[in-house]
Formats: structure tokens, sequence, C-alpha cells
């Protein structure tokens, strides 16, 4: 069964880089698939941050574009997510996901890790 | 950009009504709309995908139907354990993926 699971720090400060990791495991993401971020703030609806195929291929939402990157360690089987020059805006629960390569259709979810950004 | 409008933002209805919610885009997306429900606290989970095929292990209660730029997402007989938020979800090359503002489902 596929298992994906965010790490890393839950607050951040404003104008620093926000960075998670999420660790993928009972599927190699060298098989396929894209793999990306989510995010959903406080009560709000979710937001598709980007994704990364195993070659290194990225897409990225054109609104976050400039702030965002997201790379892939096939080696440990993760893939990584930063995001620069954050405010509060960018407080909320942030989901890795598994996305089919076909009509992208999000078929495999972390469970979110909150990250909060203030001093 | 593609628009996403999902509604209604909200209802309530009583177990074992029929719900309805609705998905349109400002354009033309085949049959490319998924269906996805969210748990207070817990990730989203996929229910339909292309528009009208239901995820493996989904109760057949809930269905999806629609093409081009209006689709539907029908509960059949709402269960207690229903009550979630649940968004439609396309795809296009210039913005990526596009989620509709979400409708959430409550008990009466």
């Amino acid at each position: 069964q596929v298992q994906l699971q965010e790490s890393g720090p839950g607050l951040v400060k404003p104008s620093e880089t926000l960075s998670l990791t999420c660790a993928v495991s009972g599927y190699s993401i060298s098989s396929g698939y894209y793999w990306g971020w989510i995010r959903q703030p406080p009560g709000k609806g979710l937001e598709w941050i980007g994704s990364i195929y195993h070659s290194g291929s990225t897409y990225y939402n054109p609104s976050l574009k400039s702030r965002v990157t997201i790379s892939v360690d096939t080696s440990k089987n993760q893939f990584s997510l930063k995001l620069s020059s954050v405010t509060a805006a960018d407080t909320a629960v942030y989901y890795c996901a598994r996305t089919t390569e076909q009509h992208p259709t999000i078929d495999y979810w972390g469970q979110g890790t909150l990250v909060t950004v203030s001093s | 950009d593609i628009q996403m409008t999902q509604s209604p933002s909200s209802l309530s209805a009583s177990v074992g009504d029929r719900v309805t919610i609705t998905c349109q885009a400002s354009q033309d997306i085949s049959n490319y709309l998924n269906w996805y429900q969210q748990k207070p606290g817990k990730a989203p989970k996929l229910l339909i995908y292309d528009a009208s095929n239901l995820e493996t292990g989904v109760p057949s209660r809930f269905s999806g139907s629609g093409s081009g730029t209006d689709f539907t997402f029908t509960i059949s007989s709402l269960q207690p354990e229903d009550i979630a938020t649940y968004y439609c979800q396309q795809y296009d090359n210039l913005q990526g993926l596009t989620f509709g503002g979400g409708t959430k489902v409550e008990i009466k």
C-alpha cells in the first residue's frame, strides 16, 4: 500500500524559507506518477503548489512559481518542497500527494502537516 | 485561465436525502473532473475520477456525471458518515491542478 509522510518544521519565520520532505513507502518514485504538494490554509480550500516527475520535470502553480522549488531524491524515495520568502499567508496544512500521469488525479495523500509562519 | 465554480458552498440535509453538488468550468474540460471528500482534520480522499468513474472501494451511493463545462456529484442517500466537505478538481496545461471552492455537507 502506498503511503506518504510529510516532515519538517512546524514554525517558520516571515521572510525565511519553508522546507518540507515527503517520504514515500509502498511504491518506488522511479516507477512513475507525479509527486506533488497541495496546501490548505486554516478553514479554507485546497491549493495545488506543484508537482515533479521522477525524471525531475517540474510543474508549478503560476501564482507561486517564483517562490517554489520541488526536488526529488529517488535514492531515498522521497521528494521535497521549498517555498521562499514566506509570509503569514503561507500558513497552512501542507499535503504531499501522488498524482496520476493521465488526466491528473490525486490518488494518494499524506496526512498533512501544519506549518505556521510567525515570528 | 479556467475558473471552477462549485455550488452550493454549504448544504444541510436529512439522513436518507439525495444530495447534489455542481461544478461548472469556464470552458470545456471534457471529462477531466474529479471529486474528493475531506472529513475534518483529515486529508482529502478521491471518490470520483474522470467525471463519472467510482474509485475502488467507494460506496455506490456516490456518483458523478457531466462533461464539457457542467458536472454533478450526487449522494443518493445521505448517511451520517458522509458529513464532510466535497471538492471538485480539474487540470489544464497552463494552471495545473485547480480545485473548486468546496461544499460543506451537514446533517439537518
